[in-house]
């Protein structure tokens, strides 16, 4: 099982949709939890941390759930501009051999359509 | 402005030739990190630096050598034993293991 796992993408959605993605994680002990956010051909940037109580920024809710080992990012009123690739990043509580504490998930790319 | 340059934005090289590629910040930061993305994959980690003179390698180092001189510097050579350099390659750096900044990437094209 991969330490970090994302929703297969693509997700097609119509403008003005709900859309939630899932990211799990194999490592109970992990600390910290990030979505990112990728447009086609640029870096990675930061789109919201992910706290326990769940947090929401806008459009964006991040929920953290511990017993199940998952996060997961809601957008709703979807905009053509939300199109990109989705990153989890889960940190800690890895033991890898490398002590490399920070995984990426591969991603979850959305397409909103007009 | 504070943040992360990397260059070239764009490379070509020749198979059979070691490239560098550059890695700089101004953010204080002391761990820097080296991702290659190929395309329609996640983010795979090369090698990663927590301080000055000290880096680890990560889940795909071979081929690939860094150094750690100063702390606003962290340079990735794509060796000619990397059987398939072509790849988007990103620079990071966070403060300690938190939140990670990403350089724009430089593409390297080998062919």
């Amino acid at each position: 099982r991969k330490e970090v796992e994302q929703d297969p993408g693509p997700f097609n959605v119509p403008e003005g949709a709900t859309v939630a993605f899932n990211c799990t994680y194999s490592n109970s002990a992990s600390q910290s939890f990030f979505w990112y956010r990728q447009d086609c051909r640029k870096e990675p940037k930061l789109l919201m941390s992910v706290y326990s109580s769940g947090n929401e920024d806008g459009r964006f809710t991040a929920q953290l759930n511990r017993a199940s080992q998952y996060i997961s990012l809601l957008i709703r009123d979807s905009k053509l501009s939300d199109s990109a690739t989705y990153l989890c990043v889960v940190i800690g509580g890895f033991s890898s051999g490398s002590a490399r504490q920070l995984t990426f998930g591969s991603g979850t790319q959305l397409t909103v359509l007009p | 402005d504070g943040g992360i340059t990397q260059s070239p934005k764009y490379l070509f090289r020749k198979e059979g030739q070691n490239v560098t590629l550059s890695c700089e910040q101004n953010l204080n930061h002391d761990a820097m990190y080296w991702y290659r993305q190929d395309p329609g994959q996640g983010l795979r980690l090369i090698y990663y630096s927590q301080i000055v003179n000290d880096f680890q390698k990560g889940d795909i180092a071979e081929g690939y050598s860094v150094s750690r001189e100063k702390k606003e510097s962290f340079p990735l050579t794509v060796t000619s034993a990397q059987k398939n350099p072509t790849a988007f390659y990103l620079c990071a750096s966070s403060l300690g293991t938190g939140r990670q900044y990403f350089g724009p990437g430089t593409r390297l094209t080998v062919t």
